[in-house]
């Protein structure tokens, strides 16, 4: 089974500055996708960046970054130049070859002004 | 830019009642799915549904709960008698294709069960 680990259940940064939010997962598989979901207060659940675990390079989106490292199971976001309305909550997904998603516990981030 | 839209955004039920739950995914896209997220607690898979039946489904997912597309639109939701544990964040989800493509969450629905 697919497990996905946030390890951050909160974390906080000043506006303008990087903050990077960790997650780790398990699984036997070896092509699979990753995803980073931000749900705002409203609880939408909105794609923020996806990495295909085939790909070496890292998955950039604007400010939205991912440090992906297949061995380690690693795949951070990293947020540049942090904006107020970053503060939401973020999920980590892990997407297997049967198609269901594996959500992590999420890290709720405030961006502080 | 086309969206997962679903209706009503919240929804207030008696324990015991029935509640349709209502999705319209994206027109184009072929695979439809429910996840479910308790206040506080993370995302979980509630069933995947394709070609007018159920492909995957959870252990959330007893009898209580069906799914369907009654018009090539609409894709439901519904729980026959709810419980006081159903009361959740229902969120629903496409995807065009069948292979680890994206899939586009709809803005949820906040049940809450008295």
């Amino acid at each position: 089974a697919q497990t996905v680990t946030q390890s951050q259940p909160e974390m906080s940064v000043q506006e303008a500055e990087t903050v990077t939010l960790s997650c780790t997962y398990d699984t036997s598989e070896s092509n699979y996708y990753l995803f980073w979901y931000k749900q705002p207060p409203s609880r939408q659940m909105i794609l923020v960046i996806r990495q295909e675990a085939y790909k070496q390079q890292n998955a950039t989106e604007n400010r939205f970054s991912v440090n992906f490292q297949k061995a380690a199971k690693s795949f951070s976001l990293k947020i540049s130049d942090s904006q107020l309305g970053d503060t939401a909550m973020y999920f980590c997904a892990f997407l297997s070859t049967g198609n269901q998603f594996y959500f992590g516990t999420g890290t709720s981030l405030t961006v502080i002004p | 830019e086309p969206e997962v839209t679903q209706t009503p955004s919240h929804q207030v039920t008696q324990m015991g009642q029935e509640v349709i739950l209502r999705c319209v995914p994206i027109s184009n896209h072929l695979y439809f799915y429910w996840y479910r997220q308790i206040l506080g607690q993370k995302v979980e898979f509630l069933v995947s549904f394709y070609n007018n039946e159920i492909s995957e489904k959870s252990e959330i997912f007893d009898d209580q709960f069906s799914v369907e597309r009654p018009d090539g639109s609409n894709f439901t939701l519904k729980i026959r008698s709810t419980k006081l544990e159903d009361s959740a964040m229902y969120f629903c989800a496409s995807k065009i294709a069948a292979v680890q493509e994206t899939q586009y969450f709809g803005p949820g629905t906040r049940l809450l069960v008295l």
